[in-house]
C-alpha cells in the first residue's frame, strides 16, 4: 500500500530565510504524480506544486521549489525568501497515474516569524 | 467565481440527527471527492464518484451516503450522527481519471461538523 510520511510536524522560519519542508512516500509503482498542498487558517486547500514521478526535472512555482529523488522516494519542498503569509499547514500529496485516489500526508505545520 | 462550493460552511448539531452536506463544482469536472479532517490535520478520502457512478469508497460507516445527481454536485448525508463524526469535511474535484497533471484535485473550503 502506498503511504505518505512528513516527519516534521512543525517548523519554524524566519521572514525572507529559506526552509525546506520534507516528505517520503512509499510505492512499488513508476508513474506517478506528487503535490504540495497548502492549507492556511481560513483552511481553503491549496495547491502549491506538482510534479509528475517520469520528469527528472524538479518542479518550481515562483518561490516555492522541490527536490524530487525518485530512487530515494523523497519529495521535499523548498520555500525561498518566507512570508508571513507562507504560514499554514502544508501537506504532501501522492497520486498513482491513472488513479482516482489521493493520498497524504500528516502535514507540516510552517510558522514564519516576523 | 468560486469553482467548488460546499454549503454549509458550519454545522453544528445534537448526536443522533441526520444531516447533509451539499457540494458543486462549476469547473466541468468529470470526478468528485469526499475527504474527512479529523482534529489532528489527517486528511483522508472518503468517497468518489466519476461521472455520477461510485468509484471509491473507502472504510466509511454505512451512515454515511454520497449521492451524485450530475456530474457538477455530490451531497454527503449523514445519518444518526455520532460525537466521532465532528471533523471538517472536504469536497474536491478533477478533470479526469489522474492520467496527467490537469486532473489535480481542486477543494471547496471544507465544511466544520461540530457534534454535540
Amino acid at each position: 500500500a502506498q503511504t505518505v510520511t512528513q516527519s516534521q510536524p512543525e517548523m519554524s522560519v524566519q521572514e525572507a530565510e529559506t526552509v525546506t519542508l520534507s516528505c517520503t512516500y512509499d510505492t512499488s509503482e513508476s508513474d506517478y504524480y506528487l503535490f504540495w498542498y497548502k492549507q492556511p487558517p481560513s483552511r481553503q486547500m491549496i495547491l502549491v506544486i506538482r510534479q509528475e514521478a517520469y520528469k527528472q526535472q524538479n518542479a518550481t512555482e515562483n518561490r516555492f521549489s522541490v527536490n524530487f529523488q525518485k530512487a530515494a522516494k523523497s519529495f521535499s519542498l523548498k520555500i525561498s525568501d518566507s512570508q508571513l503569509g507562507d504560514a499554514a499547514m502544508y501537506f504532501c500529496a501522492y497520486r498513482i497515474t491513472g488513479g482516482f485516489k489521493t493520498i497524504f500526508g500528516a502535514g507540516t505545520r510552517l510558522f514564519v516569524k516576523a | 467565481d468560486t469553482a467548488v462550493s460546499q454549503t454549509p460552511k458550519y454545522l453544528v448539531t445534537q448526536m443522533g440527527n441526520d444531516k447533509s452536506i451539499k457540494c458543486e463544482q462549476n469547473l466541468g469536472h468529470d470526478t468528485m471527492y469526499w475527504y474527512k479532517q479529523d482534529s489532528k490535520k489527517f486528511l483522508k478520502i472518503m468517497f468518489s464518484y466519476n461521472n455520477k457512478e461510485l468509484i471509491i469508497n473507502e472504510t466509511v460507516p454505512n451512515r454515511f451516503s454520497p449521492k451524485s445527481p450530475d456530474k457538477a454536485h455530490l451531497n454527503l448525508h449523514i445519518n444518526s450522527l455520532e460525537l466521532g463524526d465532528s471533523a471538517v469535511y472536504f469536497c474536491a474535484s478533477s478533470r479526469g481519471q489522474g492520467r496527467s497533471t490537469q486532473d489535480t484535485q481542486y477543494f471547496g473550503p471544507g465544511t466544520r461538523l461540530t457534534v454535540l
